[in-house]
């Protein structure tokens, strides 16, 4: 079965370092979406991606942040400068289409930690 | 805004117990309601859905139904076994291109 896959799935990195983490979306799916989860805490929305733009992004998803689909199969997401509080699992998600049919499938997670 | 309301956790059960775990929505139009569970280490797993009002959602024994009257999808299960315990989540969109929204999550632990 096709699945989201996710890389590294842990990240280690100083404060104020850029970090990507990488997703591969299932190969036929054109909207992506990264959201994330701290520790313990409830799974949030950061951003939605539909025909090479950003199509909806979170209050939390600022400057720092950015995402690219570099070559028709990646889909990334940069933080510039890292902060302690981003640390978090963060989740890729992709879907196929709009409709009552489809829905979104998530990737394992990259587990990032800024010290 | 949407939003999702879930049980707090962790909720503690004994193997073969009965099981229900809470949601109720808010939503300004008709949402498509999910279940997702999060087993220990792992990512996001989409358990079950339902799409319109009265719709029953089913997998692996779990069952929740869209009760548009209560705005509410409770999660059930008449037997739980100690493979159950993990993290669920109920969400919401409102599209299938929309963000999900997330409930907090509930813990849950089965004891053998």
């Amino acid at each position: 079965e096709p699945e989201v896959t996710q890389t590294p799935s842990h990240q280690v990195t100083q404060m104020g370092q850029e970090v990507i983490l990488h997703c591969v979306p299932i190969s036929n799916h054109l909207y992506f979406y990264w959201y994330r989860q701290i520790l313990g805490q409830k799974v949030e929305f950061l951003v939605s991606f539909y025909n090479n733009e950003i199509s909806e992004k979170s209050e939390i998803f600022d400057d720092q942040f950015s995402v690219e689909r570099p070559d028709g199969s990646n889909f990334t997401l940069k933080i510039r400068s890292t902060k302690l509080e981003d640390s978090a699992m963060y989740f890729c998600a992709s879907t196929i289409s709009v409709g009552s049919n489809y829905e979104q499938y998530f990737g394992p997670g990259t587990r990032l930690t800024v010290t | 805004g949407n939003s999702v309301t879930q049980m707090e956790g962790p909720v503690t059960l004994s193997e073969e117990a009965f099981l229900t775990i809470n949601c109720t929505y808010t939503a300004t139009g008709y949402p498509s309601l999910f279940w997702y569970v999060q087993y220990p280490g792992e990512g996001l797993q989409l358990l079950l859905k339902a799409t319109k009002a009265d719709d029953k959602g089913s997998n692996k024994g779990f069952e929740a139904t869209y009760r548009k009257e209560t705005t509410s999808f409770h999660l059930e299960k008449g037997s739980v076994q100690v493979s159950d315990s993990a993290v669920y989540f109920c969400a919401l969109n409102m599209n299938r291109d929309d963000k999900i929204i997330f409930g907090k999550g509930t813990r849950l632990h089965i004891l053998p």
